[in-house]
């Protein structure tokens, strides 16, 4: 079935770029998506890519996307404070609207 | 427009009681559906529904009902609640092949 993974942690200076990453399993996806969730909040849609692109580009934040080895990215360009958060990657369930969701990689800033 | 709405915001149940989380969207969306979210498990899938009338199971349907009447509206029933259920739920919706999912702001249940 299917299944998205991401590394569960990931911590960076502020200032530095921060880069998540996401393996999926569904190659039938037509978007896949980046949620970001602040603590004791709802999820926020970040940013998305279609599947027939490579790449997005969105002010601080970068999608690459690789088709053939199903991996995902989102890097973020001059990591700040508030960018600490839970970072949730997503695909489409059984090629619907319905997602399914990696268990997401938590950003915290080092000292 | 309110968006996703969902009540309550907290639950607490002890085992074997029932319950129903509600969940509201006014924005004529055909698509809803459920999420529980638990520690380090990420967002999981519960229930789905693409219209009124039509509803299909997720990732973790079991110990769960839901219907869909209406469109504006997709509870969530708990039957015999079970210490198990103890997580954060969230409703979504969308119009259906679209890009983006509106979520609702989520209702704690605690289960004893």
């Amino acid at each position: 079935g299917e299944d998205v993974e991401q590394s569960l942690f990931l911590s960076v200076r502020e200032g530095d770029s921060s880069v998540i990453n996401c393996t999926y399993t569904d190659s039938s996806s037509t978007y896949l998506y980046w949620y970001k969730q602040e603590p004791g909040a709802g999820l926020q849609l970040l940013t998305y890519i279609f599947s027939n692109m490579d790449m997005k580009q969105d002010q601080r934040l970068t999608v690459l996307l690789n088709k053939k080895d199903k991996h995902l990215s989102l890097r973020i360009a001059d990591t700040q404070t508030g960018d600490s958060a839970i970072y949730f990657c997503a695909e489409t369930y059984q090629a619907g609207t319905a997602l399914i969701f990696g268990k997401g990689t938590t950003l915290s800033m080092s000292s | 427009n309110a968006g996703v709405t969902q009540t309550p915001k907290f639950q607490v149940l002890k085992t074997g009681q029932s319950m129903t989380l509600q969940c509201a969207q006014d924005m004529n969306h055909e698509y809803m559906s459920w999420y529980r979210q638990d520690p380090g498990m990420g967002l999981r899938l519960i229930h789905y529904s693409v219209g009124a009338g039509i509803t299909d199971q997720g990732e973790v349907p079991n110990g769960y009902n839901v219907s869909r009447s209406t469109t504006e509206d997709f509870p969530l029933r708990l039957l015999s609640a079970a210490p198990s259920q103890t997580s954060v739920y969230f409703c979504a919706s969308a119009t259906l092949g679209t890009d983006t999912q509106y979520f609702g702001p989520g209702t704690r249940l605690t289960v004893l």
